[in-house]
C-alpha cells in the first residue's frame, strides 16, 4: 500500500535560516504529491502540491520538486520567518478506484526562533 | 463561504457514553473524510465516503459508525465512547481523489 516516510521533527531554526524537511514516499500508479500546514489551534491547509514528476509546487516561498527517481519530495525555503512556525506535513493521493484516501505523513514541527 | 464546517469544537464524554460529529461541507464536494490526530501519530483515517450514500473502512475505524444520507454531510458516530478515543476529529472534503482537501477547524474530544 501507499506510504509517506517524514523527517522526524521537532525541527527548531533561526530568524532568515535555510529550511528542509525530507519526505519520501511508495505507492502504486501516478499519484499527487501534497504539502500541508497546520498552524495551532487550526485544520490543516494546503501549502503546494504537484501532479507529475519533475513538477515543482510553490507558494509563500517554500518549494518542492516531485522526484519520481528518488521517490522523495522534500520541502524547501530560503529564509524562514517567525510566521512559518507551524506542524508541516507531506502526503500522497490515492491513485485509482478503491484507492481514494490520501496518506498522511506524521508531521514535522517546525519552531522558527526571531 | 463557510467551507467545511465541524460541530461540535469540543466535548467531553464519559466512558460508554454516545455521541455524534457533524461535518458539513457547502462546495459540493463528493469526497469527504474523517481523521484523528494524535501526538506523534499525525493523522489517521477513520472512515471515508467517495459520494452520497457510500461510506468506506480507513486505518482506524473499530469504534465509530459513518454516515452520508446527504451530500453535503458526514457523519461520524461513536456508540460506546472509550478513553483510546480521547484525540482531535477532523473532517476534510475534495472535488476528486488528486485534488486538495479542504479540512474542518476540528473537534476536541476527551473521555474519561
Amino acid at each position: 500500500g501507499n506510504s509517506v516516510t517524514q523527517m522526524e521533527g521537532p525541527v527548531t531554526l533561526s530568524e532568515e535560516a535555510f529550511l528542509t524537511i525530507n519526505c519520501t514516499y511508495t505507492a502504486t500508479g501516478y499519484p499527487s504529491l501534497f504539502w500541508y500546514v497546520q498552524y495551532p489551534g487550526e485544520g490543516l491547509q494546503l501549502l503546494l502540491k504537484a501532479t507529475k514528476a519533475d513538477d515543482k509546487g510553490s507558494n509563500k516561498g517554500f518549494e518542492a520538486t516531485y522526484r519520481k527517481e528518488t521517490t522523495s519530495f522534500h520541502l524547501e525555503k530560503g529564509s524562514v520567518q517567525v510566521s512559518d512556525s507551524a506542524v508541516y506535513f507531506c502526503a500522497l493521493s490515492g491513485t485509482n478506484f478503491g484507492n481514494e484516501k490520501l496518506t498522511f505523513g506524521t508531521g514535522t514541527r517546525l519552531t522558527i526562533i526571531p | 463561504n463557510a467551507g467545511v464546517t465541524q460541530t461540535p469544537k469540543f466535548r467531553v464524554l464519559k466512558t460508554g457514553q454516545s455521541m455524534t460529529l457533524l461535518c458539513a461541507q457547502d462546495m459540493n464536494h463528493e469526497y469527504m473524510y474523517w481523521y484523528r490526530q494524535d501526538p506523534g501519530m499525525g493523522l489517521r483515517l477513520i472512515h471515508y465516503s467517495v459520494g452520497e450514500g457510500t461510506t468506506a473502512k480507513g486505518e482506524v475505524p473499530d469504534g465509530y459508525n459513518v454516515s452520508r444520507l446527504k451530500k453535503q454531510n458526514f457523519l461520524l458516530g461513536l456508540e460506546s465512547a472509550a478513553p483510546s478515543q480521547t484525540s482531535v476529529y477532523f473532517c476534510a472534503s475534495s472535488y476528486s481523489i488528486a485534488e486538495k482537501l479542504f479540512f474542518g477547524s476540528g473537534t476536541q474530544l476527551s473521555v474519561l
